[in-house]
C-alpha cells in the first residue's frame, strides 16, 4: 500500500482481556518498528524486525507483551492479560532498510488501546 | 548508546515570530538525527534528517536545522511562525542502535 496500515485503529477492551493490533508496512520495507506512545509522553521503542534477522526485542516492558511478523509483510503485537497501564497509542513504522543506514522511518496513524 | 534530549516540553511563540526547538543528543558513533512532527490524533511525519554532507538540512514547511558536532546538538528553527505549525515535535537519534531514540516531545503553541 501507500503507506504504513494500523488495524484496529481504536480498540477498548476489559483488563485481562488478549488484544491483537496488526500492522501492514508499506510494501518492500524489510524493516518493521514497534513504539508506544503513553498520553502527553514520547515514543517508547518496542521491538523491531528486520528482514531475516532475530527480532531486537529489548524493548518489550513484559513478557505479556509479543510480536511476530510474517516474513517482510504483516506484523501482530500481542499484550495479554491487558493492564490500564497498557492504556496507549501502539505506533508501527517501517523503513526501506534499518535506520543505522540513515533510512527514514515512516509511520502508520497507530491503534488506541484503552484498557478499562 | 544513544539517547536524546529535548529542552522544553512546551514552548509558545507568536504568529510571526521565529521558532526554535532545541534537541541534544548523545551517540557513541556518528549519529543520524531526525525531526518529526505530530499533529493532534495523527501519526509522525518526517520534517528533515542529517545523515551526512551539509550540517544545515532544510525540510518541508519551511523548517531546517542544523547539526553541530561540537555542541551534539540538532536545533530545529523556523523564521515565522504560522497557526498550523501548532504540533508536537519530536527529535530522534539513530546511532549505535538499530532502532530510532526519541526525545520526550515538545509542543509549540502559536498565539494569534
Amino acid at each position: 500500500g501507500a503507506g504504513v496500515s494500523q488495524s484496529p485503529s481504536n480498540k477498548v477492551t476489559e483488563k485481562g482481556k488478549d488484544v491483537e493490533l496488526r500492522c501492514d508496512p508499506i510494501s518492500g520495507h524489510t524493516a518493521l518498528y514497534w513504539y508506544r506512545q503513553r498520553l502527553g509522553q514520547g515514543l517508547e521503542f518496542l521491538i523491531y524486525f528486520q528482514g531475516n534477522s532475530a527480532p531486537d526485542k529489548s524493548g518489550l516492558p513484559s513478557d505479556r507483551f509479543s510480536a511476530e511478523r510474517t516474513g517482510e509483510s504483516v506484523s501482530t503485537l500481542t499484550i495479554q492479560r491487558t493492564q490500564q497501564e497498557d492504556s496507549a497509542v501502539y505506533l508501527c513504522a517501517s523503513s526501506l532498510l534499518g535506520t543505522a543506514s540513515g533510512n527514514t522511518i515512516y509511520f502508520g496513524e497507530g491503534s488506541w488501546l484503552t484498557v478499562v | 548508546a544513544q539517547s536524546v534530549t529535548q529542552l522544553g516540553s512546551h514552548v509558545s511563540v507568536s504568529e510571526g515570530a521565529l521558532v526554535l526547538l532545541r534537541c541534544n543528543y548523545s551517540s557513541s558513533v556518528p549519529p543520524y538525527l531526525f525531526w518529526y512532527v505530530q499533529y493532534p490524533n495523527q501519526g509522525l511525519q518526517l520534517l528533515l534528517k542529517y545523515t551526512t554532507g551539509a550540517t544545515l538540512v532544510k525540510g518541508i514547511n519551511g523548517f531546517e536545522a542544523e547539526f553541530k558536532k561540537s555542541e551534539t546538538s540538532f536545533h530545529l528553527t523556523k523564521p515565522s511562525a504560522h497557526m498550523s505549525d501548532a504540533a508536537e515535535y519530536f527529535c530522534a537519534v539513530s546511532g549505535s542502535a538499530r532502532q530510532l531514540t526519541f526525545g520526550s516531545g515538545t509542543q509549540l503553541t502559536v498565539l494569534p
